[in-house]
């Protein structure tokens, strides 16, 4: 079983579509959460960045970590053609000496007009 | 120049040749990585450096050799590789090991012929 699972997709929208992106794992010693965003061609860009069980939000993008269950989701309100990319969960626990991060295979999102 | 940059961003190399991967950041950040993205596979963590020390070597065959010369340089030595090598490797830097907010750069796209 893999630490962490992340349906590959590739998920294909409208324009102003919710879209919601799903992780699931299985260590209980993940302590920190993030969704990454990987334009084609490019290094991954932090989207967003999450601690403890419960919803945050910024702007149209929405991250929720549910610790109890083992899953965390990123939504995308008013979705855009400029938010086609793919979405990379990554979890991290103490490895000793560092912060290590395991990441999810990916989602490719197209949003088209 | 800003964040995290990687040189080149291609590179063709015979199984026999030697060739190195740059990565340089300009964010001030102590703690710098090398990972390797593989098509349809999570990111998968190679080395860690915390001030220029080594703290994680994750099982990486010795083919590929990491250098840091100091905490705003990272160097990535290549030789004998294989075909399967090729892969997208990514540099990333974070303020420190226990920071999980990882910088990536945009990678070097690599192809072992």
């Amino acid at each position: 079983q893999k630490e962490v699972e992340q349906d590959p997709g590739p998920l294909s929208v409208p324009e102003g579509a919710i879209v919601s992106l799903n992780c699931t794992y299985s260590n209980s010693a993940f302590q920190y959460f993030m969704w990454y965003r990987q334009y084609s061609r490019k290094g991954p860009e932090l989207l967003m960045y999450t601690y403890s069980s419960g919803n945050k939000e910024d702007g149209r993008f929405t991250a929720q970590v549910d610790k109890s269950s083992k899953y965390i989701s990123l939504f995308i309100r008013d979705s855009q053609p400029s938010d086609s990319a793919t979405y990379l969960c990554a979890m991290s626990y103490w490895a000793g000496g560092y912060n290590k991060l395991i990441f999810g295979a990916g989602t490719r999102l197209a949003v088209h007009p | 120049e800003t964040g995290v940059t990687q040189t080149p961003r291609h590179l063709v190399m015979g199984m026999t040749n030697k060739k190195s991967l740059k990565c340089e950041q300009h964010l001030g950040h102590n703690a710098m990585y090398w990972y390797k993205q593989s098509a349809k596979k999570p990111l998968e963590l190679m080395f860690v450096y915390s001030l220029e020390e080594r703290v994680e070597n994750n099982s990486v065959p010795s083919r590929f050799s990491p250098e840091c010369p100091n905490s705003s340089h990272l160097f990535l030595h290549l030789h004998t590789l294989q075909p399967e090598d090729s892969a997208l490797y990514l540099c990333a830097s974070s303020q420190d090991p226990e920071n999980t907010e990882a910088f990536f750069g945009q990678g070097t796209r690599l192809t072992v012929v």
